[in-house]
């Protein structure tokens, strides 16, 4: 059982440069997040879907956008990126809309911006 | 002041000690409470998952919620080098899904 796939694992960047980040989760789960982990930061929510064909802002949503393709996965786009942008991006599943679930987290990506 | 406050640490104990974590918040509309484990170079593995107050036990790991005093704990009992991580609180209130996360506290074990 996958539960959630994210891809690249690592990934290094120059600055002013695009990618996107992608998760798949295979847990038939109606809602998606993507967060970023700094140190001494935390976990701060960048955007999240509570279901299919709805996204939402969280926390921190400036220099990124989302798309949810389907219900398995949710991708984490930047379009231009700066250093500031340099974090490890984690993305997670939920299995209610609206509601309490816990989230279940893929084992991240690593950006570093250059 | 921040949602949820956790101390960072980070925590060093002898193997087989008890090992006590605690969060406490300012949101009083957090009915759930859960504990994530975090190894290195690893995702969040959620550990411990209560609802409103009261305690849950699960093997060697007991979670504490205190509603009143707006406090969580988490402890670990003969703790292990395995159980070397960093431990993270999170909470939500009833009507969205969106987890208010402490900011972590690591915790080594030494054999």
């Amino acid at each position: 059982n996958a539960g959630v796939t994210q891809t690249p694992k690592f990934q290094v960047l120059k600055t002013g440069q695009s990618m996107t980040l992608q998760c798949a989760q295979d847990m038939n789960h109606n809602s998606m997040y993507w967060y970023r982990q700094d140190p001494g930061m935390g976990l701060r929510l960048i955007y999240y879907s509570a279901s299919e064909g709805t996204t939402d802002k969280g926390e921190v949503p400036n220099g990124y956008n989302v798309s949810r393709l389907n219900k398995r996965e949710f991708s984490l786009r930047l379009e231009s990126a700066a250093p500031s942008q340099t974090s490890v991006y984690f993305c997670a599943s939920s299995g209610r809309e609206g509601g309490n679930q816990p989230q279940h987290f893929g084992d991240g990506t690593r950006l570093s911006i250059l | 002041q921040k949602e949820v406050e956790q101390d960072p640490g980070p925590l060093s104990v002898p193997e087989g000690a008890i090992v006590s974590l605690n969060c406490t918040y300012s949101n009083s509309a957090f009915q759930y409470f859960m504990w994530y484990r975090q190894y290195s170079r690893k995702g969040p593995e959620l550990l411990m998952y209560t609802y409103s107050s009261g305690n849950k036990e699960d093997g060697r790991f007991t979670a504490q919620v205190d509603k009143s005093s707006k406090y969580i704990s988490l402890f670990i009992r003969d703790s292990q080098p395995s159980d070397s991580a960093t431990y993270l609180c999170a909470m939500s209130d009833t009507k969205y899904n969106r987890l208010a996360f402490g900011k972590g506290n690591q915790v080594v074990v030494i054999p």
